[in-house]
């Protein structure tokens, strides 16, 4: 069974650019959510999706845009970068059925913004 | 406002002894609890979990956690303590109508001494 995996590991990019963040979910599983981690701090839910639609969304502005694929691997797009999008950024994915919703997190990204 | 709370931002614990750390959340009904733990550099693993059932929780490397309704916490503990388990641990709460979405405390760093 395959883990939850992301790429690319690291990204450095300047103030303005846009990003494009991937995560391929755990195998059998059709929900995934991201996750922002500023250094120090717990992860902040950013948004989720479930069967290639939005299905909640942190508080997080509209630059901060995803998709999901059939193949339930997902992405998350920021776009317009300033620096305090400077995080680790988590992808983890899940299973969605009654009864608990344990979720798997990738390695993540580490975004460096300049 | 739904919360999450981890009192304590850093903890020292020699190796060998034991070690208990504090969560407590604030929310409308007893969401899903858990446990991880991110090494330096690394995602998040999943400690332990709870949904429903007995109150007190097994869970990987030897960790248990505790919940008390009545105090609206979820604290982890171990009874001795290895040098590889310090590393920054995250409580995390999810809502039961909720799929993923979670909100994670602040963590607390380990620190473990010979």
């Amino acid at each position: 069974e395959t883990g939850v995996t992301q790429s690319p590991t690291h990204l450095i990019k300047t103030r303005g650019q846009q990003v494009t963040l991937r995560c391929s979910s755990q195998s059998g599983h059709n929900t995934v959510s991201w996750y922002q981690q500023a250094l120090g701090q717990g992860p902040q839910f950013i948004f989720q999706y479930y069967r290639e639609e939005e299905n909640g969304r942190g508080n997080f502005p509209p630059r901060f845009s995803g998709l999901q694929f059939p193949n339930y691997s997902s992405e998350l797009n920021v776009n317009a970068l300033e620096l305090d999008d400077s995080a680790l950024y988590l992808c983890a994915s899940s299973l969605r059925l009654a009864g608990g919703n344990e979720q798997f997190f990738g390695p993540g990204t580490r975004l460096t913004v300049l | 406002a739904q919360s999450v709370t981890q009192p304590d931002i850093h903890i020292t614990v020699s190796e060998g002894a034991s070690l208990e750390l504090r969560c407590n959340y604030s929310y409308g009904a007893t969401p899903y609890l858990f446990w991880y733990v991110q090494s330096p550099g690394q995602g998040l693993q999943l400690l332990l979990k709870y949904f429903s059932g007995d109150t007190l929780v097994q869970g990987i490397k030897g960790f248990e956690a505790e919940f008390k309704r009545s105090q609206s916490s979820f604290n982890l503990r171990k009874p001795s303590v290895h040098w590889s388990d310090a590393a920054e641990y995250f409580c995390a709460v999810a809502p039961t109508d909720s799929w993923g979405k979670f909100q994670f405390g602040a963590g607390t760093q380990v620190v473990v001494t010979p």
